[in-house]
C-alpha cells in the first residue's frame, strides 16, 4: 500500500537555527508532495506545493528563501526551516498523491518542530 | 484566496448519537472534496471523498455536497468512542492543490 514516511518525527532546535526534515513516499510514485504546518494557532496551513515537471509553489506568507523545499525524484522531498523562530513551531506534514490513488493524499506522520 | 471554513470546532457527543460536521468552501468550481480524520498523534487519513453533488454513505459515515449552497457535510450514525478525532474536510480546485479547513475537534463520551 501507499506510506509517507517522514523524518525526524521529533526535532528541537535554537531560535535563529535551521533544521531540515524528509518526506518518503513508499509504494507508490508521488506526483506532488504539498508541506503543510499544523499548530494549535493557526491549524491547517499549506506552506507550498510541489509537482512534477513544475516548479514549487508557496502560498501566502511562506517563501522559499524561508523554506526551501527539494524535491528531486517522485519518491522523495525535503524541506528546510532556516532561522526558525517561536511562531515556527508546530507540526510539519508532508502529503504526497500519486500513483493510482488520484486525489486521495497520503500523509506522512509528521515532523514536531519545537523552537527554544 | 480560497478559504475552508468548518464548523464547530468542537463537538462532544454521547455513544450512539448522530454527529453532524459542517463544512463551506469558496470555489464551486471544484472538483474534489473529502473529509480527513486525525486520531491524536497520527497522520490524517481520508475518510469518504466525492465528486459531485449528493450524497454517499459509508457504513455509518455519510457525505452530502452541495455546491450551489458551497456546502459539504459529514454525518456520523451511532457515534462511537473510537470515533474521537479530529476531522478535516478538504477541498481541491485542481488536480493537486488541496486546502483544509481548521478542523473540528470529535469527542465521543462512553
Amino acid at each position: 500500500g501507499a506510506l509517507v514516511y517522514q523524518y525526524p518525527r521529533r526535532t528541537i532546535c535554537k531560535s535563529g537555527t535551521s533544521m531540515r526534515m524528509e518526506c518518503q513516499a513508499v509504494g507508490f510514485q508521488a506526483t506532488s508532495v504539498a508541506w503543510y504546518r499544523q499548530s494549535p494557532q493557526k491549524t491547517f496551513e499549506l506552506i507550498a506545493l510541489s509537482t512534477v515537471n513544475s516548479a514549487i509553489k508557496y502560498e501566502q506568507n511562506f517563501t522559499q528563501e524561508k523554506f526551501p523545499i527539494s524535491h528531486p525524484n517522485l519518491s522523495f522531498s525535503s524541506m528546510t526551516v532556516l532561522n526558525a523562530y517561536l511562531e515556527d513551531r508546530g507540526l510539519y506534514l508532508c502529503g504526497a498523491r500519486g500513483g493510482t490513488g488520484g486525489y486521495e493524499q497520503y500523509f506522512g506522520p509528521g515532523t514536531r518542530l519545537t523552537v527554544l | 484566496q480560497q478559504k475552508v471554513q468548518q464548523s464547530p470546532e468542537s463537538l462532544i457527543v454521547p455513544e450512539g448519537a448522530m454527529t453532524s460536521l459542517n463544512c463551506t468552501f469558496s470555489d464551486s468550481a471544484s472538483q474534489y472534496f473529502a473529509w480527513y480524520r486525525q486520531h491524536s498523534g497520527k497522520a490524517p487519513k481520508a475518510l469518504m471523498s466525492i465528486f459531485s453533488n449528493g450524497e454517499k454513505e459509508e457504513g455509518r459515515f455519510t457525505i452530502h455536497l452541495n455546491k450551489a449552497s458551497l456546502h459539504f457535510s459529514l454525518h456520523i450514525r451511532d457515534s462511537q468512542p473510537s470515533d474521537s478525532a479530529l476531522y478535516l474536510c478538504a477541498e481541491d480546485t485542481n488536480a493537486y492543490k488541496v486546502i483544509f479547513g481548521k478542523g473540528t475537534h470529535l469527542h465521543v463520551l462512553p
